[in-house]
């Protein structure tokens, strides 16, 4: 199966720049999505297709892919980005999601 | 917009069945697949498995011979069915929309605990 990889955590001062990242096999052949959960709420889709983003997510939140290794980009952290981020894309088949392991942001 | 709510028991007796049901609201559920996610307490997220109302779906290998899917499309509902639950059954359960490759919508979770 296939296996993504997060760090379990990282955290940042207000103001300043995260970089989540999220590692698989030839990665960057896939199209990686990422969700933004904060607690007690359900996940909420912040990037897609490697570089997109829903209507009404902010221009901070910005994504990229390449070689073994996506990741997710917070501008301008805010004390309201707390939260733990997934990333994910589909199996070599492309028949089964898959999730990375979730990275929990802790900002200063 | 389309909006996802979870419903159904919140407790299950260990061996037993677990039973959840999705209701989508503003949209038709012809018009996408649909799926089902689990994250035990403090945990990640696992895929369940997806159907689509012509009855295409598919399942995480490492469940699929406890799942079943269904879609009722006179009530705008989809459900899930795992049986024979465990203690490791345990967790919050959330339905999704499927678009193309992403899960664009969820629904607020419904937990459920499987308890002897």
């Amino acid at each position: 199966s296939y296996v993504l990889t997060q760090p379990p955590s990282m955290s940042v001062a207000p103001g300043q720049t995260a970089k989540i990242t999220c590692e698989g096999n030839n990665l960057g052949t896939k199209s990686v999505h990422w969700y933004q959960q904060k607690p007690g709420q359900a996940p909420v889709l912040v990037v897609y297709d490697d570089t997109d983003r829903p209507s009404g997510i902010p221009e901070r939140f910005s994504g990229s892919n390449s070689g073994n290794t996506a990741t997710l980009t917070i501008t301008r952290v805010e004390a309201g980005d707390e939260a733990g981020y997934y990333c994910q894309t589909w199996d070599g088949t492309g028949d089964h999601p898959v999730f990375g392991g979730g990275t929990k942001l802790t900002v200063l | 917009q389309v909006q996802l709510q979870e419903s159904g028991p919140g407790l299950v007796k260990s061996s037993e069945t677990l039973s959840l049901t999705c209701t989508v609201s503003g949209g038709s559920i012809t018009h996408s697949y649909w799926s089902w996610i689990r994250q035990p307490s403090g945990k990640g997220l696992e895929w369940i498995g997806y159907i689509h109302f012509s009855g295409n779906s598919n399942f995480n290998p490492s469940l699929r011979s406890r799942v079943t899917m269904s879609v009722d499309t006179s009530k705008n509902q989809f459900s899930l069915r795992l049986t024979s639950v465990t203690a490791a059954d345990t967790a919050m359960y959330y339905c999704a929309s499927l678009s193309l490759s992403y899960f664009d919508t969820w629904g607020q979770g419904t937990l459920v605990t499987a308890s002897s």
